[in-house]
């Protein structure tokens, strides 16, 4: 069993459309959590950050963390066709202070249809 | 700002060849992973170095495989020989050596061995 389970899709939505996108995990170590965004061709690039449980909320993304369920969520409201891409969710450890070993989902692919 | 740089974007070679991935990090930036990212298994990490020095190759898949980082600003990740299995895309990252600092990744070198 892989430490960190994501829904592949493919996820394909209407613009204007709420999406959300999930991970489970196994690891109680892990406390970080992080959700990628990867363009074809592109390096993932790092949308929203946080490590209590909770929501929180950057423009039209919300993250939301259910650690007593080991479940994580991103929301996307209004979407829109420049959201296609594939996300990532990504998590880690409390760390003694160097920089943290991150574990990925294997994605899932979104694309938003005009 | 200059992002993580890298280079080739792109290599095609024969099996046996050996085969040179170069990273530059952002600027001020300790510490440097190197990812492999297949549609089988997803993104997973290879090694990383803080100030230079690596810190976990676990994720190496062979001794074929070797990274060094011989200053704050380049690092190169080298397979020789080469096998076809060895095709992927690698991604470079970088970020502080602080716990609570995000990972910024290049845009990867996208590496076909025949």
């Amino acid at each position: 069993q892989k430490e960190v389970e994501q829904d592949p899709g493919p996820l394909s939505v209407p613009e204007g459309a709420i999406v959300s996108l999930n991970c489970t995990y196994s690891n109680s170590a892990f406390q970080y959590f992080m959700w990628y965004r990867q363009y074809s061709r592109k390096g993932p690039e790092l949308l929203m950050y946080t490590y209590s449980s909770g929501n929180k909320e950057d423009g039209r993304f919300t993250a939301q963390v259910d650690k007593s369920s080991k479940y994580i969520s991103l929301f996307i409201r209004d979407s829109q066709p420049s959201d296609s891409a594939t996300y990532l969710c990504a998590m880690s450890p409390i760390s003694s202070g160097s920089a943290r070993q991150l574990t990925f989902g294997s994605g899932t692919q979104l694309t938003v249809l005009p | 700002d200059a992002g993580v740089i890298q280079s080739p974007r792109h290599e095609v070679t024969e099996m046996g060849q050996e085969v040179t991935l170069r990273c530059k990090p952002i600027s001020g930036h300790n510490s440097l992973f190197w990812y492999r990212q297949t549609m089988m298994r997803g993104l997973e990490l290879l090694i990383y170095f803080n100030n230079n020095v690596p810190i976990d190759d676990s994720g190496m898949p062979e001794d074929r495989f070797s990274a060094k980082m011989p200053n704050a600003s380049f690092s190169t990740l080298k397979i020789q020989p080469s096998e076809p299995r060895d095709s992927a895309v690698y991604f470079c990252a970088s970020s502080t050596q602080y716990s609570n600092q995000p990972q910024h990744f290049g845009d990867g070198t996208r590496l076909s061995i025949l």
